[in-house]
C-alpha cells in the first residue's frame, strides 16, 4: 500500500520565519501534489512536480521532488500569517485506478 | 469558470438519521471523488465516480454510497449515522480518472455533525 508521511504534523511559527514541511514514501510517485487548506474550506491546488529533483517556485514557496520521486518538500521563505493553513501532499496511487492519496498533513501556524 | 459546488455546507443529524449530500463537478469534468475529512484521520477516500460507474471505493462501510447522474452530478449518502460520521465531506472534480498528474478540483465540503 502506498503511503504518504508528512512532517511535522504541527507547526507554530513567528511571522518572518523559514520553515520546510516534509512528505514522504517509500514508494515511487509519477507526481507529487501540494494543496493548501484554509479553515472551513476545501484544499487548493498549489504545484505539481513531476520529474525527480524538480524545483518548483511560487512567491515565497519551493517546492523540491526527491531525485527518486519518493519525496517532497515544501519551504517557506520569511512566512506571513496568511500562509496559515493545511498543507498537504498528495500522489497518484496506480495501483487502484490513479486515485490520489494523501498525507496526514501539516497544520502551519504563523504568528504576526 | 465555477468551480465544484456542493450542498448543503452545514447539517445537523441525530444518530440513526441518514443524509444525502450533492456535488455539482467543474463544467466539462467527468470525473467525481469524495472523501472524508476528519481530524484524527486525514483525508480518507471514498469512492470515485466516471460516467456514471463507480470506478473505485475506499474501505468505508457499506453505509455510505453514493452515485453519479448523466450531467456528472454526484450524490453521496450516508445510511444510519454514527456519531463517528461527523466529518467534512469533500467532492472533488477531474477531467477524468487518471488524467494529467491526478490533479483535483475540490469544492469547499459539506459539514456534517450527528448528535
Amino acid at each position: 500500500t502506498q503511503l504518504l508521511e508528512q512532517s511535522p504534523q504541527f507547526l507554530s511559527i513567528q511571522e518572518g520565519e523559514n520553515l520546510t514541511v516534509y512528505c514522504n514514501s517509500s514508494s515511487v510517485f509519477s507526481s507529487l501534489q501540494w494543496y493548501r487548506q484554509e479553515p472551513g474550506e476545501g484544499p487548493v491546488l498549489l504545484v505539481t512536480v513531476v520529474t525527480g529533483g524538480e524545483v518548483k517556485k511560487l512567491k515565497r514557496l519551493t517546492f523540491q521532488f526527491g531525485d527518486a520521486r519518493k519525496d517532497s518538500s515544501l519551504h517557506i521563505t520569511a512566512a506571513q500569517p496568511g500562509d496559515t493553513g493545511l498543507y498537504l501532499c498528495a500522489g497518484p496511487n496506480y495501483n487502484q485506478g490513479g486515485k490520489l492519496i494523501f498525507g496526514q498533513g501539516t497544520e502551519l501556524s504563523v504568528k504576526p | 469558470k465555477a468551480g465544484v459546488t456542493q450542498t448543503p455546507r452545514y447539517l445537523i443529524k441525530t444518530r440513526g438519521q441518514q443524509v444525502t449530500l450533492s456535488c455539482s463537478p467543474i463544467s466539462g469534468h467527468r470525473s467525481v471523488s469524495w472523501y472524508q475529512q476528519t481530524p484524527g484521520q486525514g483525508l480518507q477516500f471514498l469512492f470515485e465516480y466516471f460516467s456514471e460507474t463507480q470506478r473505485n471505493k475506499g474501505n468505508f462501510p457499506g453505509r455510505f454510497s453514493g452515485r453519479q447522474f448523466s450531467n456528472s452530478r454526484s450524490e453521496m449518502n450516508v445510511s444510519t449515522l454514527e456519531l463517528g460520521d461527523s466529518a467534512l465531506y469533500l467532492c472533488a472534480s477531474s477531467l477524468a480518472p487518471g488524467s494529467g498528474t491526478g490533479e483535483l478540483f475540490f469544492g469547499e465540503g459539506s459539514r456534517l455533525t450527528v448528535l
